[in-house]
């Protein structure tokens, strides 16, 4: 068993900009999650990959979209970032969709000035 | 929206003593509760779920959990902890059942003196 491995760490870049964040999964798992983590250090679910398809799309903004090449790959792009933006973004896997066991990166920074 | 609130960032309990951490909720809807854990170096772990029926749910390890909805409450207890309960502990609400929509509160880390 490894992990779950997110880059970059940090990002810092300019409202407008476009920013990639990349996750890959070693673990096999067949589900894969984009969270954000708010102000309040909340952990919401942004979106939910299962076997490169998209099972789960929450309510963000149609700037935010993910892109899975195949089960151990799930990355965001941003098109245009706006202030509020700024979080720390996690990516996480799980064996199957129920969440019973989630994995979760060490996350990435966003800051948008 | 929906939110979790866990008001304790750490708890220091003795081996053997009960445990209980507590956590809050915010959902217009139906609420499904969950409570996670994580041990050093590992995953979240699911220790249990609340969907519907005895607000009492029984989970691993000898945890249970008690939703009171007059409270909007789901707090997490144990009779007697083990140093080996020494961990991060979430709670978690979601709009359905099956757990891919969660919202996590920050965690409460418990450390268990022997």
């Amino acid at each position: 068993e490894t992990a779950v491995f997110q880059t970059p760490n940090y990002h810092v870049t300019q409202v407008g900009n476009e920013v990639s964040f990349n996750c890959k999964q070693t673990l096999g798992h067949d589900t894969m999650y984009w969270y954000k983590q708010d102000s309040k250090k909340l952990l919401k679910i942004m979106f939910s990959y299962n076997n490169k398809q998209l099972i789960v799309n929450e309510t963000v903004p149609r700037r935010f979209s993910p892109q899975s090449s195949d089960k151990a790959h799930l990355n965001l792009r941003i098109k245009s970032v706006e202030p509020e933006d700024s979080a720390v973004y996690l990516c996480a896997s799980s064996p199957g969709q129920g969440g019973e066991r989630l994995f979760f990166g060490h996350g990435t920074k966003l800051s948008v000035l | 929206a929906q939110s979790v609130t866990q008001p304790d960032a750490r708890v220091t309990v003795s081996e053997g003593a009960s445990l209980q951490l507590r956590c809050k909720y915010s959902y217009s809807g139906t609420p499904y509760l969950f409570w996670y854990v994580q041990y050093p170096r590992q995953g979240l772990q699911l220790l249990l779920k609340y969907y519907s029926g005895d607000p009492v749910v029984q989970g691993v390890n000898g945890f249970e959990a008690e939703f009171i909805k007059s409270n909007s409450s789901f707090h997490l207890r144990k009779a007697s902890v083990h140093w080996s309960d020494s961990a991060v502990y979430f709670c978690a609400v979601s709009p359905n059942s099956a757990g891919n929509k969660l919202t996590f509160g920050i965690g409460t880390r418990v450390l268990v003196r022997p």
